[in-house]
């Protein structure tokens, strides 16, 4: 597709239930990651796949979160048991990767609210 | 750790004022710089970016920025804003060999008033 694309765009779960989130990056680009973004703050690192190496895992803030990618293609962030903390806007970026930061590209986020 | 600090959450200006925004990163090897924008409703953009070369960057839309190693920033101006530049901007720095992994600033919300 023309940008990366994420879904849902909006998404309202019961504090408790588990929810995925889907990303297809733009083709061709290996690199993936995921941010988060809380209401009136930054962005927070939270996962990076790099092609078929091991994920860059480091931001993952508890392991009631897991992402996976299949290939250098579609990605899913599964975010277990949601808690309240849990809402925020979820951004799916992609970039063709080498040693040297390429621009990279974001989706339009997906919108956790946890109730 | 790598982490950015920018300044001011909130700005508010008239149109045709000069804009600088503050970033400062800690991160005492190289870095990428990047500025990106968010405009109401839409995804986050980049910019401008700093690899290397010249420390004075330019961008889209008339902004640039300037990295200065010794005070580790890497601020964003604009001599003359215009409404249209209401957005949210995010500094963001990569270490050079620490992959892609960008690290973002808690973003700096402007309001440009006609």
């Amino acid at each position: 597709g023309a940008g990366v694309s994420q879904s849902p765009s909006n998404k309202v779960t019961e504090k408790g239930k588990d929810v995925e989130l889907r990303c297809d990056p733009i083709s061709g680009h290996t690199a993936l990651y995921w941010y988060r973004q809380r209401l009136g703050q930054g962005l927070e690192f939270l996962i990076y796949f790099q092609g078929n190496s091991a994920p860059d895992k480091s931001g993952l803030p508890s392991d009631r979160f897991s992402a996976e990618r299949t290939g250098e293609s579609v990605s899913t962030l599964t975010i277990q048991r949601t808690q309240q903390e849990d809402s925020a806007v979820y951004l799916c970026a992609s970039s063709l990767a080498n040693r040297v930061v390429d621009t990279i590209y974001f989706g339009e986020g997906s919108w956790l609210t946890v109730v | 750790a790598q982490s950015v600090s920018q300044h001011n959450h909130h700005v508010i200006l008239s149109e045709a004022a000069s804009l600088e925004l503050g970033c400062n990163y800690s991160y005492g090897g190289t870095v990428n710089l990047f500025w990106y924008v968010q405009y109401p409703g839409q995804h986050l953009q980049l910019l401008l970016k700093y690899f290397s070369g010249d420390p004075l960057v330019k961008g889209i839309k008339g902004f640039e920025a300037e990295f200065i190693k010794s005070k580790f920033s890497f601020n964003l101006r604009k001599p003359s804003v215009q409404w249209s530049d209401t957005a949210e901007y995010f500094c963001a720095v990569n270490a050079v060999g620490g992959y892609n992994k960008l690290i973002f600033g808690a973003g700096t919300r402007l309001a440009v008033h006609p």
